[in-house]
């Protein structure tokens, strides 16, 4: 069954740049790539998607190379309030059939 | 404001017993979503509905049974046939565009069986 993969964990602190990878071998080939972010106890968030190249909203960049097997979320000059879970959502391919699915998340804790 | 709203936001539960969790939305969105999330897991598909009268299981459907009689309503029960109910269950609604449109959820009902 097609995955997804993102690294467990980071660690970061407050003022740099964090950047995120996601890999997703098996990408359908009209599907987007889409990040949301969650908090404890909250739903998750919507943060930026792309296709291809680059996209770059107030808060996020997103980089996706050209054989889009991978993705990766940067977000700039991170705060204590961008500790969080970060999803990447991508739609592949599971035999003939195609479904959403949902990475493990990177839980990403932002120091002082 | 438009949104969408779950509750209660914590529900206990009897072993044994059904409890249904409440799903509105405002958003006249025609696609609604009922996911299931454990301690460090990402998000499970349980129903789905494209439109009014209609759902479809996802990938855990079994012990769960939806009902969808109007756009902005999308309740979730929880039956006594689901062997490991304790979760946080969360709710989506999205609109037209497809799969790859951004998804709107609530706040999510964490569930616990005592």
């Amino acid at each position: 069954l097609a995955k997804t993969t993102q690294p467990i964990s980071m660690d970061s602190y407050e003022g740099q740049e964090v950047n995120i990878t996601c890999s997703h071998n098996n990408i359908a080939t009209n599907d987007y790539i889409t990040w949301y972010q969650q908090f404890p106890s909250q739903g998750p968030r919507f943060i930026i998607q792309g296709y291809k190249t680059k996209v770059t909203n107030e808060v996020a960049s997103l980089f996706i190379p050209a054989d889009r097997k991978s993705s990766t979320l940067s977000l700039p000059r991170v705060s204590l309030s961008d500790t969080a879970v970060y999803y990447c959502l991508v739609g592949v391919y599971a035999g003939n059939n195609r479904k959403l699915i949902w990475g493990l998340g990177t839980s990403l804790a932002v120091n002082p | 404001d438009g949104g969408i709203t779950q509750s209660p936001k914590y529900l206990f539960r009897k072993e044994g017993q059904n409890v249904t969790l409440s799903c509105e939305q405002n958003l006249n969105h025609d696609a609604m979503y009922w996911y299931r999330q454990d301690p460090g897991q990402g998000l499970r598909l349980i129903y789905y509905s494209q439109i009014v009268n209609d759902f479809q299981k996802g990938d855990i459907a079994e012990g769960y049974s939806v009902s969808r009689e109007k756009k902005e309503s999308f309740p979730l029960t929880v039956t006594s046939a689901q062997k490991n109910p304790t979760a946080f269950y969360l709710c989506a609604s999205r609109g037209g565009g497809g799969a790859n449109t951004e998804a709107f959820f609530g706040q999510g009902t964490r569930l616990t069986v005592v």
